[in-house]
This record gives structure tokens, C-alpha cells and sequence, in this order.
């Protein structure tokens, strides 16, 4: 059964970057499938970051674009988020995901908060 | 960019109730349309997939429907444990958006 794990740290200082990873379980990443991550701030709707093909193709949130990088590590059948110039706004709890085509986003991990303070 | 509504915003029932939930999108997204179900604490799980399938295990008095540009979700017969917030997301293209949701809580 595929599965999702984030981890990182849950505190950040403003102005560093922020760094998740996403440990994948019951799926080689290499073999396929999108991956992605989705945000939630506190007491708010979910936001879309950013998805990944085999470390091949990356979309990005336009809004979010030019600070986020979305990477795969195949030997540790993990993938990875980087948020630079955080701000307190980027508190939020994330979550890794595999989009599933048409089937919609499925599975979520548990998610993961991060709080931006310094 | 594809925006997505939702009305209500919020939305109060009682156990029985036959409660719908509209999501429009802001250009054609064909029926590339899902419904997510969230409860506090816990990440969104899926229950409609293409507009109107219903997702392996949902209960069946889940339902969604396409008129165009717009979708609804439909939860017949309410239960307690449907009490939650409700999210509709577009995947037509891979800029993924979502609404901003829709909680149903008790009256």
C-alpha cells in the first residue's frame, strides 16, 4: 500500500528556506507517477505548490514559482521541498501528495507543520 | 490561471438533511473535477473523482454532478460523521487549483 511521510524541521526563521522531505513507501518513484506538495495555513483552504515527474518535469504554483524547488532522491525513494525568503505567511501545515490523474490527489501524507518565527 | 468557487462558504444541517455544495470553475475544465472531504487535524480525503465517480469505499449517498462550468457535490440523507469541510480542485491542467471550501457543521 503506497504511503507518504513528511519530515523536516517544524520551525523556521524568516528570510531561510524551508526544506521538507517526503518519504515514499509501496512505490519506487522512479517508476512513475507524479508527486507533489499542498499547503494549509492555519484555520485556511488548501494551496497547490508544486508537482514533480521523475525529477523530469516540474510545475509550480505561478504565485510561488520563484522561490519553490520540487526534487526527487531515487535511492532513497524520497522527494523534497525548498521554500526560499520565507515569511510568516508560510506558515502552514504541508503536505506531500501524489496527484493521481484522474483520480484526483490521492494518497495524502499526514502533513506536517511548519511555523515561520523567529 | 483557473479559479474555482464555492458557495456556501458555510452551511448548517441537521442529521437527515440533504445538503449540496456548488464549485464553479472559471473557463472549462471538462469533468476534470474532484471532491475532498477534511476533517480537523486530518488531511483531505477524496470522494468524487471526473466529476461524478465515486472514490472505492465512499459511501454511496455521496454524489457529483457537471453542468458546464459548474459542479456539485451532493450528500444525501447527512450523517454525523459528515460533518467536516468539503474542498472541490480542478486537475485539468497541472496547475492544479482549489476552492476555498465549504464547511457543514450542525444546527
Amino acid at each position: 500500500q503506497l504511503q507518504l511521510q513528511e519530515s523536516g524541521p517544524g520551525l523556521v526563521k524568516p528570510s531561510e528556506t524551508l526544506s521538507l522531505t517526503c518519504t515514499v513507501s509501496g512505490y519506487s518513484i522512479s517508476s512513475g507517477y507524479y508527486w507533489g506538495w499542498i499547503r494549509q495555513p492555519p484555520g485556511k483552504g488548501l494551496e497547490w505548490i508544486g508537482s514533480m515527474y521523475r525529477s523530469e518535469t516540474t510545475y509550480y504554483n505561478p504565485s510561488l514559482k520563484s522561490r519553490v524547488t520540487i526534487s526527487a532522491d531515487t535511492f532513497k525513494n524520497q522527494f523534497s521541498l525548498n521554500l526560499s525568503s520565507v515569511t510568516a505567511a508560510d506558515t502552514a501545515v504541508y503536505y506531500c501528495v501524489r496527484p493521481y490523474g484522474d483520480y484526483g490527489i490521492d494518497p495524502w501524507g499526514q502533513g506536517t507543520l511548519v511555523i515561520v518565527s523567529s | 490561471d483557473i479559479q474555482m468557487t464555492q458557495s456556501p462558504s458555510t452551511l448548517s444541517a441537521s442529521v437527515g438533511d440533504t445538503v449540496t455544495i456548488t464549485c464553479r470553475a472559471s473557463q472549462s475544465i471538462s469533468n476534470n473535477l474532484a471532491w475532498y472531504q477534511q476533517k480537523p487535524g486530518k488531511a483531505p480525503k477524496v470522494l468524487i473523482y471526473k466529476a461524478s465517480n465515486l472514490e472505492s469505499g465512499v459511501p454511496s449517498r455521496f454524489s457529483g454532478s457537471r453542468s458546464g462550468t459548474e459542479f456539485t457535490l451532493t450528500i444525501n440523507s447527512l450523517q454525523p460523521d459528515d460533518f467536516a469541510t468539503y474542498y472541490c480542485q480542478q486537475y485539468n491542467t497541472y496547475l492544479f487549483t482549489f476552492g476555498p471550501g465549504t464547511r457543514v457543521d450542525i444546527k
